[in-house]
């Protein structure tokens, strides 16, 4: 079964500056997907990037990037210029292809993220 | 974006009684419902998962007679929380997804609170 680690239950970062959230994951598939979703204090799951297992370039969404290395299993969200808006529980997610049925997505426990201001 | 809406957002009972929660999908075809559990501070728990015009698939530890699933038509599903208890009190939140498509779409959950 495919697991998802996030190691850091919180992280902080001064308003403006640039903060990184660590992911990594455990699989024998070649082909999946994977995501970041940001869940504010209302709660709503909120998507922030996406990334095709199968796209060697790193997906970008605005002020948010990410570091996929497959041969690691690591996926970083990257957060420049930040604002107090994006401070929010941050959830790292696996999903098999759609080849093999419909799974769910897997999630890390999740990243806390402060922002200073 | 596809919109999945989720209702009540917030509902108080008392223990023994039953409580039905909505999730609509409002601009697609969700073939596939998923429930979720949310304890404070903690990540999304799958409960089930549903395809539209079958019996959910429930996962390990989770009670199905206590946690009816009904996904009857290509927009709506619902959870019924039966005998609700106070430990049953939590935020569920489902997410629907169209198809193969990659991404699946969430509502924005609903705090059960049993008294």
């Amino acid at each position: 079964a495919q697991t998802v680690t996030q190691s850091q239950p919180e992280m902080s970062v001064q308003e403006a500056e640039t903060v990184t959230l660590s992911c990594t994951y455990d699989t024998s598939e070649s082909d999946y997907y994977l995501f970041w979703y940001k869940q504010p204090p209302s709660r709503q799951m909120i998507l922030v990037i996406r990334q095709e297992a199968y796209k060697q370039q790193n997906a970008t969404e605005n002020r948010f990037s990410v570091n996929f290395q497959k041969a690691a299993k690591s996926f970083s969200l990257k957060i420049s210029d930040s604002q107090l808006g994006d401070a929010a529980m941050y959830f790292c997610a696996y999903r098999s292809p759609p080849n093999s049925g419909n799974t769910p997505l897997v999630f890390g426990k999740g990243t806390r993220l402060s922002v200073i201001a | 974006g596809a919109v999945v809406s989720q209702h009540p957002s917030w509902v108080i009972c008392k223990s023994g009684t039953s409580v039905k929660i909505e999730c609509r999908s409002l601009d697609f075809q969700a073939t596939t419902m998923f429930w979720y559990r949310q304890f404070p501070k903690q990540s999304l728990m799958l409960m089930a998962t549903s395809n539209e015009g079958s019996k959910a698939t429930y996962e390990q530890g989770v009670e199905k007679d206590k946690f009816l699933i009904n996904h009857a038509s290509l927009t709506l599903s619902t959870l019924t929380v039966t005998s609700a208890h106070p430990e049953d009190s939590s935020f569920y939140i489902c997410s629907a997804r169209e198809g193969s498509y990659t991404e699946a779409f969430f509502g924005q959950g609903t705090r059960l609170t049993v008294v």
